[in-house]
């Protein structure tokens, strides 16, 4: 079992639609998650911390199940600009200097 | 004023050189990073520093040997080259893990090619 896994998508949606992306993980010492978010042929950078409470930013949405070991994120009222990659980001629990990156899961915003 | 830095952005290389990528960081972080994202685009870490020391290998053959002179550096050298390893290399760096503000902030990537 990987260490972190996503559905690769791709996820094809039209403007204005909502969609989610799940993401699990084995390790439950895990201490941090993060959605970032990987635009082609660019260097990936933070969406959002994930919080064991949910959180939200605008049209993005995180939450944490520690218990089933599962991160969400969704997205709403999509944009074509929110076409990308989008990365789950697990710290591990060993010193927390081991972070593991899921395969990613690519979404397309048509318009 | 670019927060991590790495040069050169591309490289192309014959196999069984010896090259290296440098990474720079002004972000006042302790802890930085070499990432391996492949063709498949999948990122991997190799290696993690935090204070100048080596925290995390992650199985990286001993060609690669990171080095950091300081908080603020951490190249990688690779000896002899090999076709595998084409990928793009990112550098990232961190407060470090538990501090509460984790967050990677990472460079634009070195696109290496081996021929």
């Amino acid at each position: 079992r990987k260490e972190v896994e996503q559905d690769p998508g791709p996820f094809n949606v039209p403007e204005g639609a909502t969609v989610a992306f799940n993401c699990t993980y084995s390790n439950s010492a895990s201490q941090s998650f993060f959605w970032y978010r990987q635009d082609c042929r660019k260097e990936p950078k933070l969406l959002m911390s994930v919080y064991s409470s949910g959180n939200e930013d605008g049209r993005f949405t995180a939450q944490l199940n520690r218990a089933s070991q599962y991160i969400s994120l969704l997205i709403r009222d999509s944009k074509l600009s929110d076409s990308a990659t989008y990365l789950c980001v697990v710290n591990m629990g060993t010193g927390g200097f081991k972070t593991i990156f899921g395969a990613g899961t690519r979404l397309f915003v048509k318009a | 004023d670019t927060a991590v830095s790495q040069t050169p952005k591309y490289l192309v290389t014959q196999m069984g050189n010896d090259k290296s990528i440098k990474c720079e960081q002004n972000l006042g972080h302790d802890t930085m990073y070499w990432y391996k994202q492949d063709s498949k685009k999948f990122l991997k870490i190799m290696f993690s520093y935090n204070n100048k020391e080596l925290i995390i290998n992650e199985t990286v053959p001993n060609r690669f040997s990171p080095k950091s002179p300081d908080k603020a550096h951490l190249n990688l050298h690779i000896n002899s080259l090999e076709l595998g390893d084409s990928a793009v290399y990112f550098c990232a760096s961190s407060h470090p893990s538990g501090s509460g503000t984790d967050t990677q902030y990472f460079g634009p990537g070195t696109r290496l090619t081996v021929l």
